[in-house]
């Protein structure tokens, strides 16, 4: 059973311009959540989306947004990058139901420059 | 104060040796209590989770939650260099519309051999 799968796992980009995450969940997983991490601020949740809708949202500025797929495919999108955007984002799939654990992806590795 | 604290490290122990990791947590509706690893490079992968309080155990990890105390352990037994990594806790609420898991800022273990 293929995990969770993140694109691309490296990126740079420049202050100012904007990126786009991708996330595939496990199989039949319907609920994507997003975590950004850093070495000052640990993982912190970012948002969650459920068959397509945003269920949750974190303590993050509007210039982080999510979206989800019919597929349950998500991405993230950050615009207007700045320096402190420069983190690990991770995606997290959950089946639902009685089974609370997270399974992570790899994360996508974002350096903004 | 953050939700969740976690002994910082890092924790440095001979291969062969019980490890005990260690967090608290400030907010009382914490229902749900995990355990991730991580090693370098990758994203967190689940290891024990835990609903309310009691223990649970597999193979050589115990994951201890103590509500009135509100302290989070786990234990690690005859602990290997392949146990090498960043440890987290995590907590949730167990309400339905907020799923989002609040992380510990990780301790980090090198079991030398």
């Amino acid at each position: 059973k293929a995990g969770v799968t993140q694109t691309p796992r490296y990126l740079i980009k420049t202050r100012g311009q904007q990126v786009t995450l991708s996330c595939s969940p496990i199989s039949g997983h319907r609920s994507v959540s997003w975590y950004q991490q850093t070495p000052g601020q640990g993982l912190q949740f970012l948002f969650e989306y459920f068959s397509e809708t945003q269920r949750n949202k974190g303590n993050f500025p509007g210039r982080f947004s999510g979206r989800q797929f019919s597929n349950s495919r998500s991405e993230m999108n950050v615009s207007t990058l700045e320096l402190g955007d420069s983190a690990l984002y991770l995606c997290a799939s959950d089946a639902g139901g009685g089974n609370y654990g997270y399974t992570f992806g790899s994360g996508t590795r974002l350096t903004v420059v | 104060q953050k939700e969740v604290e976690q002994d910082p490290g890092p924790l440095s122990v001979p291969e062969g040796a019980i490890v005990s990791l260690n967090c608290t947590y400030s907010n009382s509706a914490f229902q749900y209590f995990m355990w991730y690893r991580q090693y370098s490079r990758k994203g967190p992968e689940l290891l024990m989770y835990t609903y309310s309080s009691g223990n649970k155990e597999d193979g050589r990890f115990t994951a201890q939650v103590d509500k009135s105390s509100k302290y989070i352990s786990l234990f690690i037994r005859d602990s290997q260099p392949s146990d090498s990594a960043t440890y987290l806790c995590a907590s949730r609420v167990s309400s339905g519309s907020a799923r989002q898991l609040t992380f510990g800022s990780g301790t980090q273990l090198t079991v030398l051999p």
